[in-house]
């Protein structure tokens, strides 16, 4: 397997665009995790889903902040609109049931200027 | 609800000279453990976990860790380090029976020549 892939690596985006970050978990996995890290507040949990279904979503900043999962391969996180304080690193993560062991993606990193 | 905590935020060592990286946890139920290395621009892979049984966990790379029940600890170790060790290393934590993974704040390892 490839690993959990996310889309696109790098994001320069403006003010107030609408930015969609994309994730393909491990086929098989059944949990899966955005992160976003940054300097000052390090590596924050933002929603995770567990057979597709948003299971918590009560790190997710602000309304500006959604995700999807349509189905067990593909997932979504969109900024409308974004801000620059937005710009972090965004990772996706996804395991299986049983151990815990999280998968990380390389991480999109997103700069909003 | 689970915490981690990180107690040094940057370790210096020089190569070939032990390390320790310590971790605190709390919960109020029984957890997993985990250890994590991030390499610059890159995403966590995992460096070793404890789920249950022997208490000294061995991972990759040479590193080894000590779930301590009592002081709620479990310490992250290497005999002898090298320069490819530098990376930022991070626990943490997951309750058995659910999905929510909850990271510190990080440790940052530099491996001085």
């Amino acid at each position: 397997d490839a690993g959990v892939i996310q889309s696109p690596r790098h994001e320069v985006t403006e003010m107030g665009q609408e930015v969609t970050l994309r994730c393909k978990p491990i086929s098989g996995h059944n949990s899966l995790f955005w992160y976003r890290q940054t300097m000052m507040r390090g590596l924050e949990l933002l929603i995770y889903f567990n057979n597709n279904v948003p299971i918590d979503d009560s790190g997710m900043p602000e309304d500006r902040f959604s995700a999807k999962m349509p189905n067990a391969s593909f997932s979504t996180l969109k900024i409308q609109p974004s801000e620059p304080r937005d710009s972090a690193v965004y990772f996706c993560a996804s395991s299986s049931q049983g151990d815990g062991e999280a998968f990380f993606g390389q991480g999109t990193r997103l700069t909003v200027v | 609800a689970q915490s981690v905590t990180q107690l040094d935020s940057q370790v210096p060592v020089f190569e070939e000279a032990p390390v320790e990286l310590r971790c605190n946890y709390s919960s109020s139920v029984s957890v997993y453990l985990f250890w994590y290395v991030q390499y610059p621009n890159q995403g966590l892979q995992l460096l070793l976990k404890y789920l249950s049984g022997s208490t000294l966990v061995k991972g990759i790379n040479g590193f080894e860790a000590e779930f301590n029940k009592s002081q709620t600890s479990f310490h992250l170790r290497k005999p002898s380090v090298h320069i490819s060790d530098t990376a930022e290393y991070f626990c943490a934590v997951q309750n058995t029976g659910g999905f929510k993974t909850i990271f510190g704040a990080g440790t940052r390892l530099f491996v001085k020549a």
